[in-house]
């Protein structure tokens, strides 16, 4: 099974920070990377596919990048409501399957 | 637009099995790959299986396999997770989830719509 590891596995920033996220994926996954962030008590958002499409609805200061085996998610400007968990996914490989990166926390410092 | 509704929580006994419904309206289910999503309690997020668009069938991941069986009711638009042998580990929020999004090879799968999660708790 491809492993998906996430980096940092939490963080603390302030508002207006610029935040780098790594996903490191076991083997090459192409370009079959997803981004989604999750807030306490609510199901995960899409915000980036394919590994730099920003999804509708996204606001900008949300990138994505990277192929084969390592990813980046980027906020260029930390706003309140950015604070949550963000979690890396692939799919490149089904069967067997659809992994998760462990996600990364992100808190206000 | 798609509007995924899962059904309400449930309390099981160890060796139970669990059986969670979501009911899509906006789109049929036949034109989604319907997949299942867990996350216990302060855990990450944890793919159970679900229907894959390149071959055309239902996938689960080896963990869940002999445990776990995704169904579907096409008259009614509703998809079932049903999971069995239920231990106190299975405790957990269940999210059903897809993927519309068609400017992407249909197995990239980026799911664009969830449910609102079920919670299921297994306890004696």
């Amino acid at each position: 099974d491809i492993q998906m590891t996430q980096s940092p596995s939490s963080l603390s920033a302030s508002v207006g920070d610029r935040v780098t996220i790594t996903c490191r994926a076991s083997q090459s996954i192409s370009s079959y990377l997803n981004w989604y962030q999750q807030k306490p008590g609510k199901a995960p958002k899409l915000l980036i596919y394919a590994a730099s499409s920003l999804q509708s609805g996204v606001p900008s200061r949300f990138s994505g990048s990277g192929s084969g085996t390592d990813f980046t998610l980027t906020i260029s400007s930390l706003q309140p409501e950015d604070f949550a968990t963000y979690y890396c996914q692939q799919s490149y490989s089904t069967p067997p399957g659809i992994t998760f990166g462990q996600g990364t926390r992100l808190e206000i410092k | 637009q798609v509007q995924l509704v899962q059904s309400g929580a449930e309390v099981k006994k160890p060796g139970a099995s669990v059986k969670v419904s979501c009911k899509v309206s906006g789109y049929t289910l036949t034109e989604l790959s319907m997949h299942w999503v867990r996350q216990a309690p302060g855990k990450g997020l944890e793919w159970m299986g679900g229907f894959d668009p390149e071959d055309g069938e239902t996938i689960y991941a080896q963990k869940f396999q002999g445990r776990v069986t995704m169904t579907e009711d096409t008259s009614t638009d509703t998809a079932y997770m049903e999971l069995s042998s239920l231990r106190s580990e299975d405790t957990a929020v269940y999210y059903c989830a897809t993927a519309t999004i068609v400017v992407v090879p249909a197995a990239m799968l980026p799911f664009d719509y969830w449910g609102q999660g079920t919670l299921v708790t297994v306890s004696s």
